[in-house]
């Protein structure tokens, strides 16, 4: 198995540009999370979702984040506009039972 | 919500020694509490796991104890190596249901010094 396949790796972007982060789940896996990755805020959970539909977007930070699940092998999470502040690093975790694994993350960086 | 706390945020070890590190949960109703090592640049792996039907669990040189009257659990790494060095995170869930997301303790950079 290839694991938690995440894209880009590397995101550079200007200030009020879109972003689009992707995600590929573990097959077989029903559970895909999003989390973003700062020093100063830690691990945040933004979304999650279960067999494709949206269980918990409580952590989505504003209007400007929106994340879909199409299928049951892909995933999205979008920045429309993107600001500094949005620099992070987002994960992409998936899970059956008991632990996640996650991806190797975006690391994003709006200048 | 689930909220967990986790000490100490840094901790420094001599190769050999053990280390502890120590986190609390706050919802009674979670009972699935992975740990995660992140090494700088890369991903956090699941390195063990305790559900709360069981008091401690061990592999090789690491150890998890679970106490769920008191709400914290402890991840014990003995004869530590320089390759343990990273930061370790904490989580608590539930299982089943709206319980599913994890919630992650700060996390505790380990430095094991030679």
């Amino acid at each position: 198995d290839a694991g938690v396949i995440q894209s880009p790796r590397h995101e550079v972007t200007e200030m009020g540009q879109e972003v689009t982060l992707r995600c590929k789940p573990i097959s077989g896996h029903d559970y895909l999370f999003w989390y973003r990755q700062t020093m100063m805020r830690g691990l945040e959970l933004l979304i999650y979702f279960n067999n494709n539909v949206p269980i918990d977007d409580s952590g989505m930070p504003e209007d400007r984040f929106s994340a879909k699940m199409p299928n049951a092998s892909f995933s999205t999470l979008k920045i429309q506009p993107s600001e500094p502040r949005d620099s992070a690093v987002y994960f992409c975790a998936s899970r059956h039972r008991g632990g996640y694994t996650f991806g190797s993350g975006t690391r994003l960086t709006v200048v | 919500g689930e909220n967990v706390e986790q000490h100490p945020s840094t901790l420094s070890v001599q190769e050999g020694d053990s280390a502890v590190i120590k986190c609390t949960y706050s919802d009674s109703a979670s009972n699935y509490f992975p740990w995660y090592k992140q090494e700088l640049g890369k991903r956090p792996q699941l390195i063990i796991d305790i559900r709360s039907n069981v008091g401690e669990k061990k592999d090789q040189r690491i150890a998890v104890t679970l106490n769920k009257t008191a709400k914290h659990f402890s991840l014990h790494i003995t004869e530590t190596q320089p390759e343990d060095s990273a930061v370790y995170f904490c989580a608590a869930s539930g299982l089943t249901g709206g319980g599913n997301k994890l919630t992650f303790g700060t996390g505790t950079q380990l430095k094991v010094e030679l």
